[in-house]
C-alpha cells in the first residue's frame, strides 16, 4: 500500500540548531513527495516539493530535502531552527488518483530560545 | 489575490444532524479538494471535484458527499452526524494537478459534534 511514515511524533531543538525531520516512503509511491507546514489553528502550506530531476529540493523558509531512492527517503532539514519554525510538519505522498494527497501522521516541532 | 475561504470556521451540531461546509478556491482554480483531520487518523482525502465533476473519492462513508458549482465553489455535506465527524476539515485548491502545480489550503472548518 502507499504511505509515508514520519518517524517521531515530536522533536524539539534548540534556536540555532539543526531540524531533521524525518520522513519514509513506501517504494509502491508514486515519485512526487512533498512535506507541508501546519501552524496552529492554520491550514496547511507547501514547503517544497520532489517531483523529477535534482533530488536536493530547496523550499520556502530556509528548508530543503533529499530525495533518496536507495533508502525510500525524503527528509526534511533546516541548517538553524527559528522560534518562527515551531509547528506541525507532514510529509505526504500522491495517490493514484494524481490529486488527492495521503500524509505522514505528522511531526511536531518545538524550538527551544 | 485571495486565498482559500472556508466557512464557517467554527461549528457545533448534534448527533444526527446534518451539516453543509462551504469551500471558495483561489480564483481560476477549478479543482477542489476535501480532507478531513483528527488526532486519530491524521490528514485523510475525502474527495476532489473538478469543473463540477467528482474525479477522485476516499474511503468514506456515503454519509460524506459534495458538489461543486459552475464558479468553482464547492460544498461538502455530512448527513446523520456521528462524534467520530468532530474534525477539522480542511479544502484545497489547484488549478491543475498537485504533480503539476500547488495545492493551496484553506484555514479550515473545524467541526465539533456533541
Amino acid at each position: 500500500a502507499q504511505s509515508v511514515t514520519q518517524l517521531g511524533s515530536h522533536v524539539s531543538v534548540s534556536e540555532g540548531a539543526l531540524v531533521l525531520l524525518r520522513c519514509n516512503y513506501s517504494s509502491s509511491v508514486p515519485p512526487y513527495l512533498f512535506w507541508y507546514v501546519q501552524y496552529p489553528n492554520q491550514g496547511l502550506q507547501l514547503l517544497l516539493k520532489y517531483t523529477t530531476g535534482a533530488t536536493l529540493v530547496k523550499g520556502i523558509n530556509g528548508f530543503e530535502a533529499e530525495f533518496k531512492k536507495s533508502e525510500t527517503s525524503f527528509h526534511l532539514t533546516k541548517p538553524s531552527a527559528h522560534m518562527s519554525d515551531a509547528a506541525e510538519y507532514f510529509c505526504a505522498g500522491v495517490g493514484t488518483g494524481a490529486n488527492n494527497l495521503f500524509f505522514g501522521t505528522g511531526t511536531r516541532l518545538t524550538v527551544i530560545p | 489575490k485571495a486565498g482559500v475561504t472556508q466557512t464557517p470556521r467554527y461549528l457545533i451540531k448534534t448527533r444526527g444532524q446534518q451539516v453543509t461546509l462551504s469551500c471558495s478556491p483561489i480564483s481560476g482554480h477549478r479543482s477542489v479538494s476535501w480532507y478531513q483531520q483528527t488526532p486519530g487518523q491524521g490528514l485523510q482525502f475525502l474527495f476532489e471535484y473538478f469543473s463540477e465533476t467528482q474525479r477522485n473519492k476516499g474511503n468514506f462513508p456515503g454519509r460524506f458527499s459534495g458538489r461543486q458549482f459552475s464558479n468553482s465553489r464547492s460544498e461538502m455535506n455530512v448527513s446523520t452526524l456521528e462524534l467520530g465527524d468532530s474534525a477539522l476539515y480542511l479544502c484545497a485548491s489547484s488549478s491543475d494537478r498537485v504533480t503539476n502545480t500547488e495545492a493551496f489550503f484553506g484555514q479550515g472548518t473545524r467541526l465539533t459534534v456533541v
